[in-house]
């Protein structure tokens, strides 16, 4: 089983619909959490972290469930550059408490 | 603003030649890590460090070696280049060991190893 694994998409939606990823983790004892957004041939960038309240950013909320070992983030009102891939990223595996990352998810919206 | 640069974005090797990716950052980070990412695999840690001349192993070494004789600098080096490191090299510094929200990573080294 794979340390932090997501749904690889892609997730095809139109301009200005709603969309929701989830992302699961394996340890239990996972401190930080958070997403990020790679755009083609480029380099991952934070898009946010994940607070264990949840917590909102403009049109991204993210939500974390500790119980259940999964985080998630929701994109209102779609916009054609969102289209990208999101990373869920989880801090506290392996040796040295590094960043594990997911597989990613592929968002495409049309127009 | 932080800068990670990656000298090289693309290159062409052939199976067994050996490979240097080189990565430099401008912000006096302690940290600093090698990444793979390939298709669906996420980002894989090859290496990292915490000083210079300090080097610890990630989660897929073999095959690879690094060296940090300077802080800015972290080189990546692939002794016997083969097929299967085709991939997709990102290097990132943190001033934070890993936390997450301050790590910066430069634009990646796309290898292609024929």
């Amino acid at each position: 089983r794979k340390e932090v694994e997501q749904d690889p998409g892609p997730f095809n939606v139109p301009e200005g619909a709603t969309v929701a990823f989830n992302c699961t983790y394996s340890n239990s004892a996972s401190q930080s959490f958070f997403w990020y957004r790679q755009d083609c041939r480029k380099e991952p960038k934070l898009l946010m972290s994940v607070y264990s309240s949840g917590n909102e950013d403009g049109r991204f909320t993210a939500q974390l469930n500790r119980a259940s070992q999964y985080i998630s983030l929701l994109i209102r009102d779609s916009k054609l550059s969102d289209s990208a891939t999101y990373l869920c990223v989880v801090n506290g595996y392996n040796a040295g408490n590094m960043l594990t990352f997911g597989g990613g998810t592929r968002l495409m919206v049309k127009p | 603003d932080v800068k990670v640069t990656q000298s090289s974005r693309y290159l062409v090797k052939r199976t067994g030649e050996k490979v240097f990716l080189e990565c430099v950052q401008d912000m006096d980070h302690e940290n600093m890590f090698w990444y793979r990412q390939d298709p669906g695999l996420g980002l894989r840690l090859i290496y990292f460090s915490y000083d210079v001349k300090m080097k610890e192993k990630g989660d897929i070494p073999e095959g690879y070696s690094v060296s940090r004789e300077k802080k800015e600098r972290f080189s990546l080096i692939l002794e016997s280049a083969s097929t299967n490191q085709t991939s997709m090299y990102l290097c990132a510094s943190d001033p934070d060991g890993s936390s997450g929200n301050t790590i910066y990573f430069g634009e990646g080294s796309w290898l292609t190893v024929v």
